[in-house]
């Protein structure tokens, strides 16, 4: 089974502290990503990795950076964290798309709170 | 804009009848669809997908149909149970990219 784990399922953080949030894969999964998911907006992504030391922009980097310096670590962080960051924080994995399956494997979720 | 929509943010549905979840996508590029279900405080499972090549998927209770025409891809639960409360994710990929696309999510109750 692909297991996705993240570093915390709740933290709480205050206004302009640096987060980090950290994923680890075990599935050696070339795509990593990150998103939120607030209520009425479902899912959206801030960044995805295709390999080591890349990094993709997705819909909602604003705010974050990433980083990838191993194959099954994927950490997001937040520079300088502001109360409309809190939310419900998903990485995810998956192989490349040439094995003809776009489905991605989540963790469990981060709830973060900015004071 | 948003790519990919469901339109119904909750549905409440009997045990034992029949669940339709519904999305409309706006991109012709989509090729493959899949939905996720998602439990509080857990993160979204992989429930089924499809390829724009079919119309119809099915396993077990859950099953996905596709109308391209319409760009709007449809999940049917049969027969409904109450583990089955969850809110529920379309998405789509489309051609050269990796990356989901994901609807806003329809919340599902299934009452005894």
């Amino acid at each position: 089974d692909v297991k996705v784990t993240q570093s915390s399922r709740y933290l709480v953080k205050r206004t302009g502290e640096k987060v980090f949030l950290e994923c680890v894969q075990d599935m050696d999964h070339e795509n990593m990503f990150w998103y939120r998911q607030d209520p009425g907006l479902g899912l959206r992504l801030i960044y995805f990795s295709y390999d080591v030391k890349m990094k993709e922009k997705g819909d909602i980097p604003e705010g974050y950076s990433v980083s990838r310096e191993k194959k099954e670590r994927f950490s997001l962080i937040l520079e300088s964290a502001s109360t409309n960051q809190t939310s419900m924080y998903l990485c995810a994995s998956s192989p490349l798309s040439l094995t003809d399956s776009y489905e991605q494997y989540f963790g469990p979720g981060t709830r973060l709170t900015v004071t | 804009d948003q790519q990919v929509k469901q339109n119904s943010p909750s549905l409440s549905v009997q045990e034992g009848r029949i669940s339709i979840l519904n999305c409309d996508y706006t991109n012709s590029m989509f090729d493959y669809f899949l939905w996720y279900k998602k439990y509080p405080a857990e993160g979204p499972t992989f429930l089924i997908s499809i390829s724009s090549i079919k119309d119809k998927n099915e396993d077990g209770r859950f099953t996905v149909f596709l109308n391209k025409s319409a760009k709007h891809l449809s999940l049917h639960i049969v027969p409904s149970q109450p583990g089955d409360s969850a809110v529920y994710f379309c998405a789509a990929s489309d051609l050269n990219t990796d990356k989901l696309i994901f609807g806003t999510g329809t919340r599902l109750q299934v009452f005894p």
